[in-house]
């Protein structure tokens, strides 16, 4: 099993510019999560999904939009770039039980200039 | 809001010791709290997670405690290995969709 995988693994942007990351998952997991991760700072959750068709804002959605259109695959958009949107991305999914653990993805990192 | 921290931000020992690392959090309403590895440039590996209901849990060399009480996690490491190396991570889940993480303590043993 390839477990959580993300594409692309880096990408550079100009401010303005639009993007997709995508995430696949290859566990049939229900729930899918997208984070950023930045420096000094822990994990930052900002939208998930609890099932196919359905999405919801975390801690930080601004400038973010989602879809989950197949329960596979949660898609992360970025519609107008900016350079606060510098980070390191990771997906992340589960299993529907509450105690179940995140299985990530190995990150996606974006450099917007 | 679930503030989690992590002390030490680094450390570094030789290869054999026992350690121990910390994490904190401010609010004891929790599900539960993961122990995670991160490699350089790669993903996060979860470790050990332990419900809410639980006081410890144990996967080979390693042993998470909690005390939901006090707001206290730690994570015991036997015989340090050097491919321990790697940043740790503390994260507790305070609802059904979030769970708030530490900023990592950074593990470093020589051989």
């Amino acid at each position: 099993n390839a477990g959580v995988t993300q594409t692309p693994k880096f990408r550079v942007l100009k401010t303005g510019q639009s993007m997709t990351l995508l995430c696949a998952q290859d566990m049939n997991h229900e729930y899918m999560y997208w984070y950023r991760q930045d420096p000094g700072m822990g994990l930052r959750l900002i939208h998930y999904s609890v099932g196919e068709g359905t999405t919801a804002k975390g801690e930080v959605p601004d400038g973010y939009n989602v879809s989950r259109l197949k329960k596979q695959n949660f898609l992360l958009g970025l519609e107008s770039a900016a350079p606060s949107q510098t980070s390191v991305y990771f997906c992340a999914s589960r299993q529907g039980q509450v105690d179940s653990p995140l299985h990530f993805g190995n990150g996606t990192r974006l450099t917007v200039t | 809001k679930q503030e989690v921290t992590q002390i030490p931000a680094a450390l570094s020992v030789p290869e054999g010791e026992n350690l121990v690392l910390n994490c904190s959090f401010t609010d004891s309403a929790i599900y539960n709290l993961q122990w995670f590895r991160q490699d350089p440039g790669k993903g996060l590996t979860s470790l050990l997670l332990i419900q809410s209901s639980q006081r410890e849990q144990t996967s080979g060399r390693l042993n998470a405690s909690l005390d939901k009480s006090s707001g206290r996690s730690t994570l015991y490491i036997a015989a340090s290995q050097p491919g321990d190396s790697a940043t740790y991570l503390c994260a507790v889940k305070a609802g059904a969709n979030n769970l708030f993480f530490g900023t990592g303590t950074r593990l470093t043993v020589i051989p």
